[in-house]
């Protein structure tokens, strides 16, 4: 079964203490990797999409990395807005024709000033 | 500004009521898609459409029903076959695949709650 886990489910950083946020996969056949970012009470927003092992995007204090079977979402030397649920999703073939994405149950990162 | 709007932002009903929710998007995406968000689980595909007049059943379609007769539009209806439908609805879009995925692109959402 495809299966998507993140981990932690909850971290707690001092602002400019760095970590990472983890991603791991199960499925069968990764047509692509996302990570979103999600605030209380709003819909999720789009940061990265990966696409094969040994990509890595960045986007100010973020860097997404994949590997076969994980991806991480390092933050360098956090700020308060930074704190929100981070989101993982996977897009596997679905119907056929059709990708879905399998998302995970996201981690909830606060940052403390 | 292009985006996903979701109306209302809150809705309340009464049980055995159907209610219909409304996602629009001026992004000209062709594939529009509904998730359901529960407290500790990820999102949940409910609907998908990657055409006008074409849509099909997502993981835990029983109990909603959806309909595409514009590009822009793909409103969503709960209905009160649906055993537990208080949630937090998304909305969400993209281009229409070819050999890669793309993005899609979410809604600020719509939180229902049925007593």
């Amino acid at each position: 079964e495809d299966q998507v886990t993140q981990s932690p489910e909850a971290l707690r950083l001092q602002e400019g203490e760095s970590s990472s946020l983890n991603c791991s996969y199960t499925v069968s056949g990764l047509r692509g990797l996302f990570w979103y970012r999600q605030d209380p009470g709003k819909g999720p927003e789009f940061l990265f999409t990966l696409y094969s092992a040994g990509e890595e995007k960045e986007k100010e204090r973020l860097k997404a990395t994949l590997t076969k079977k994980e991806s991480f979402l390092h933050i360098t030397a956090p700020k308060p807005e930074d704190s929100a649920t981070y989101l993982c999703a996977v897009q596997v073939t679905y119907g056929g024709a059709t990708n879905k994405l399998i998302f995970g149950t996201g981690t909830l990162l606060a940052v403390q000033p | 500004d292009g985006g996903i709007t979701q109306s209302p932002k809150y809705l309340f009903r009464k049980e055995g009521q159907n209610v219909t929710l409304s996602c629009e998007q001026n992004l000209n995406h062709d594939a529009m898609y509904w998730y359901r968000q529960d407290p500790g689980q990820g999102l949940r595909l409910i609907y998908y459409s990657q055409i006008v007049n074409d849509f099909q059943k997502g993981d835990i379609a029983e109990g909603y029903s959806v309909s595409r007769e514009k590009k822009e539009s793909f409103p969503l209806t709960v209905t009160s076959a649906q055993k537990n439908p208080t949630a937090f609805y998304l909305c969400a879009s993209s281009l229409r695949q070819g050999a890669l995925q793309r993005e899609q692109y979410f809604g600020p959402g719509t939180r229902l709650t049925v007593t």
